[in-house]
């Protein structure tokens, strides 16, 4: 498996708090992504990072920041949780060398918005 | 805008019998398609991946998907089933229009009995 962690694994939290879920990888892969998972829709995409300080946003962007300070830190914030972000939050790493395009997957969190 | 259907909600199965997963995409470019399995309570997985030539692709655990250029399908097979096979199955499509993300679909869920 991919050196890929993520904390915290569980959390619950109240509406309107601040959150940050934590994505560390030792590959030093360039690309990382967060997606969130929900029953019926899949895996969808909230932001990516092809570098360090280089963001963008994905499909599910609203209500979610991200940055990365170092290559192996990629860091997500709910900066005031909602109901609707309970949710599984997945992490995934790229190597996009050699035109390698397939990801890998932390363990996922499981946040709990009350 | 790319999008990926699967087009099995929930497909059960008894031991031995065959499989085969739908998986439909829409773009008309160059594709580079991937089958990913969760087991439950797991991340995500890499069953197997399709760049370029051969078509039929072989993956872990006994899987293969043969993509149909002309059909915009890429559907997962295996000849037998066996009760370690329940699990999540996501078909994925390199997106062009974030980066390099993954466009997923909805999922299928396999529940195999023994």
């Amino acid at each position: 498996d991919a050196g890929i962690t993520q904390s915290p694994r569980h959390k619950v939290t109240e509406t309107g708090t601040p959150v940050t879920l934590r994505c560390h990888q030792t590959e030093n892969h360039r690309y990382m992504y967060w997606y969130r998972q929900d029953p019926g829709h899949g895996l969808r995409l909230i932001h990516y990072s092809y570098g360090v300080k280089d963001t963008d946003k994905g499909e599910v962007s609203d209500g979610y920041s991200v940055s990365r300070s170092k290559t192996e830190d990629f860091l997500l914030t709910l900066e005031s949780a909602t109901s609707s972000q309970t949710s599984v939050y997945f992490c995934a790493i790229s190597a996009l060398d050699w035109g390698s395009y397939e990801q890998y997957f932390g363990p996922g969190t499981r946040l709990t918005v009350t | 805008a790319q999008s990926v259907s699967q087009h099995n909600h929930h497909v059960i199965l008894s031991e031995a019998a065959s499989l085969e997963l739908g998986c439909n995409y829409s773009y008309g470019g160059t594709v580079n398609l991937f089958w990913y399995v969760q087991y439950p309570g797991q991340h995500l997985q890499l069953l197997l991946k399709y760049f370029s030539g051969d078509p039929l692709v072989k993956g872990i655990k006994g899987f293969e998907a043969e993509f149909i250029k002309s059909k915009f399908s890429f559907n997962l097979r295996k000849p037998s089933v066996q009760w370690s096979d329940t699990a999540e199955y996501f078909c994925a499509v390199r997106g062009n229009q974030a980066g390099t993300a993954l466009i997923f679909g909805k999922g299928t869920t396999l529940s195999v009995s023994s």
